[in-house]
């Protein structure tokens, strides 16, 4: 049962052009989102996050959406650099739940030059 | 340091023996998560302890995992009779609290192959 799913596993992007990721989600009761970024042999790292009470956060090059009625959140990064280039795990919450994270199966971003 | 310690970075074992992973999560965190990935899939959440509440053990694959948290700080996940599907990598992250709250910060994992 995957409660959150990011069906693109890889997507290339030329440098300096908009990189978009997508995240679907089933459960209703999610009410955090989150965004984490993984380079090989490290632990995945805290990029963005939006509440459910929220449609959209930014911060700097990095934007999150939220569509609640289509369970959907995309990650917007623009200009996109070599060095986004990772994988990226769409995370949700639901803290009426007990607050634990679920994670989608991650999407490899590559940003070529 | 400052981030989540975990031990050993690398484990080789075989089929059929015990192993035990340690997690240290940052002080004061009293949130505490492990998940493994495994080669080409994503993170899959494992156990969850928060504060004094009974650990959330949904995610647990069998009853050879098991995992518990001393004194509300160092955790150690443990593996019993480990087979060749338990090869992966062991994430352990600790938050202060609920999520609406801040973010999880990871280890670097521990990584383990069994024989």
């Amino acid at each position: 049962d995957q409660q959150v799913k990011q069906n693109s596993p890889s997507l290339s992007v030329q440098e300096g052009r908009i990189s978009i990721l997508n995240c679907d989600y089933t459960n209703s009761m999610f009410d955090y989102f989150l965004w984490y970024k993984k380079y090989p042999a490290e632990g995945p790292t805290f990029l963005i996050s939006i509440s459910s009470i929220k449609d959209k956060n930014e911060d700097g090059r990095f934007t999150v959406f939220l569509n609640k009625s289509a369970k959907h959140l995309s990650l917007h990064i623009v200009p996109s650099q070599p060095g986004d280039s990772a994988v990226y795990f769409c995370a949700a919450s639901a803290n009426n739940q007990g607050g634990k994270l679920i994670f989608g199966q991650g999407t490899e971003l590559s940003v070529k030059p | 340091g400052a981030g989540v310690s975990q031990s050993p970075s690398n484990k080789v074992t075989e089929k059929g023996k015990d192993v035990e992973l340690r997690c240290d999560p940052i002080s004061g965190h009293t949130a505490l998560y492990w998940y493994r990935q495994s080669l080409g899939q994503g993170l899959e959440f494992l156990i969850y302890f928060q504060g004094n509440s009974a650990p959330d053990k949904s995610g647990l694959p069998s009853d050879r995992f098991s995992a518990e948290r001393t004194g509300g700080s160092v955790s150690t996940l443990t593996i019993q009779r480990t087979q060749q599907e338990d090869s992966a990598v062991y994430l352990c992250a600790s938050s202060l609290g609920l999520l609406s709250t801040g973010e999880l910060f990871f280890g670097e994992g521990s990584r383990l192959t069994v024989l």
